[in-house]
């Protein structure tokens, strides 16, 4: 079945540790997003890829860091993890503007 | 003022009641989107929708391109549609590189009372 997948699900973690999150789909999507969102917030764009090779900055600045290296896979990395980095973050693809997209169940960052 | 603007930011209705939730967008898109993100943290996508209604079970989309604006309707509301609900916009092609992300609104939390 088509999805999009992102793991883990939820992560405590210590500040100064690096964490990777991973987001995968089996869409074959080219386009693929991560959001950042706060409790009772709306989302916001912290990076977007259109295909293989190809990252940009979202409209929210962002110490993570993302690659694209695969179609399917585009996983977002925090170097050096603090509580300001403590959020929800949501995975996001699909094939065009006019085209549905599909989002993951996200994952629910604390940093302590 | 937001590109995207959602009305009521709360609701809370008795089950079985008709709801409705406005949005209304002040750019030009090629589709607007309606998504439903429960209290886990995870969203669905209801519906896209570039003109016209959509109707999916007790839901039912509607837009009005030249007025800029689209509804939300639930019919015979239960329990279980307590969600918040999100419109969201992709701004019209061919307008740059940020052409293909989506614009956000705020949210309108619904709770449905038994």
């Amino acid at each position: 079945e088509a999805d999009i997948y992102q793991t883990p699900r939820y992560l405590v973690i210590g500040t100064g540790k690096k964490i990777t999150l991973e987001c995968s789909q089996t869409m074959g999507h080219d386009k693929m997003y991560w959001y950042q969102q706060d409790p009772g917030m709306e989302l916001h764009l912290i990076h977007y890829s259109y295909g293989v090779n190809s990252t940009e900055k979202g409209d929210l600045s962002s110490e993570s860091t993302v690659s694209r290296i695969r179609t399917e896979h585009f996983p977002l990395t925090l170097e050096s993890a603090r509580p300001s980095h403590t959020s929800q973050y949501l995975c996001a693809s699909s094939s065009g503007s006019t085209y549905g997209y599909t989002f993951g169940s996200g994952t629910r960052l604390t940093v302590v | 003022k937001n590109e995207v603007e959602q009305s009521p930011q709360n609701l809370t209705a008795q089950e079985g009641e008709f709801i409705t939730i406005n949005c209304s967008y002040s750019v030009g898109i090629s589709a607007l989107h309606w998504l439903q993100q429960h209290p886990g943290g995870g969203i669905v996508s209801l519906f896209m929708l570039s003109s016209g209604k959509k109707k999916h079970g007790r839901l039912i989309a509607t837009i009005n391109i030249q007025e800029k604006h689209s509804s939300l309707h639930i019919t015979a509301s239960h329990p279980r549609d307590s969600a918040v609900y999100i419109c969201a916009v992709s701004p019209t092609p061919y307008s740059g590189a940020g052409s293909y992300q989506l614009t956000f609104g705020k949210g309108t939390k619904l709770s449905v009372i038994p």
